[in-house]
């Protein structure tokens, strides 16, 4: 079992630039979720996508847009980055089935200077 | 707004004692109550979940509604539960949107 590969592992990036964040499900999983996990705080709910499509959005910013691939791996997207945009974030699959469990990745820790 | 609390940031117990962890939670429905936990280096894994009533590695939780309470309870703590727990509840009805709580460290001192 591979399990939710995220990549990069780390990633330092200055205020006002971009970053896309990658995201490779579980075989057979058809439903991607992202979270941001500030130091010190539970993950928060950014992002669900099934089938290609969102199917929900936290409280975030326009900042920050994500899509799903046909192979249903996902990227996360977010422009101008703010100092407060550092956080570990971690991306989580699941067959998208009433009462099927989240499995989550290592996260990609975002660090903005 | 639905929301998770978990009082204590910081458990510590002794091997072999009884360990309780506090969640607390508001949500204007049926919630659906999770306990997740992360052990030092390895990935964020689901515990338990209320609506599957089982026991694993030990733990228990109860959904109590009239209390708006899911305390996680296991009655004698190993030096192996020494991790990093996160409440979390969703709306239910395949809801994946997952509010989760502060989290609570336990520490079990052997």
């Amino acid at each position: 079992d591979a399990g939710v590969t995220q990549s990069p592992t780390h990633l330092i990036k200055t205020r006002g630039q971009q970053v896309t964040l990658r995201c490779s499900p579980i075989s057979g999983h058809k439903s991607v979720s992202w979270y941001q996990q500030v130091l010190g705080q539970g993950p928060q709910f950014i992002f669900q996508y099934y089938e290609k499509e969102e199917r929900g959005r936290g409280n975030f910013p326009d900042r920050f847009s994500a899509r799903q691939f046909p192979n249903y791996s996902s990227e996360l997207n977010v422009n101008a980055l703010l100092l407060g945009d550092s956080a570990l974030y971690l991306c989580a699959s699941s067959l998208g089935t009433v009462n099927s469990p989240l499995h989550f990745g290592n996260g990609t820790r975002l660090t903005v200077t | 707004a639905q929301r998770v609390t978990q009082p204590e940031k910081l458990l510590s117990v002794f091997k072999g004692a009884p360990v309780e962890l506090k969640c607390n939670y508001s949500y204007s429905g049926s919630p659906e109550l999770f306990w997740y936990v992360q052990y030092s280096r390895q990935r964020l894994q689901l515990l338990l979940r209320h609506i599957s009533r089982e026991s694993i590695k030990g733990f228990t939780a109860d959904l109590n509604k009239g209390e708006t309470s899911f305390h996680l309870k296991k009655p004698f703590a190993q030096e192996e539960d020494s991790a990093m727990y996160y409440c979390a509840l969703t709306g239910g009805a395949g809801s994946y949107q997952l509010t989760f709580g502060k989290g609570t460290k336990l520490s079990v001192i052997p």
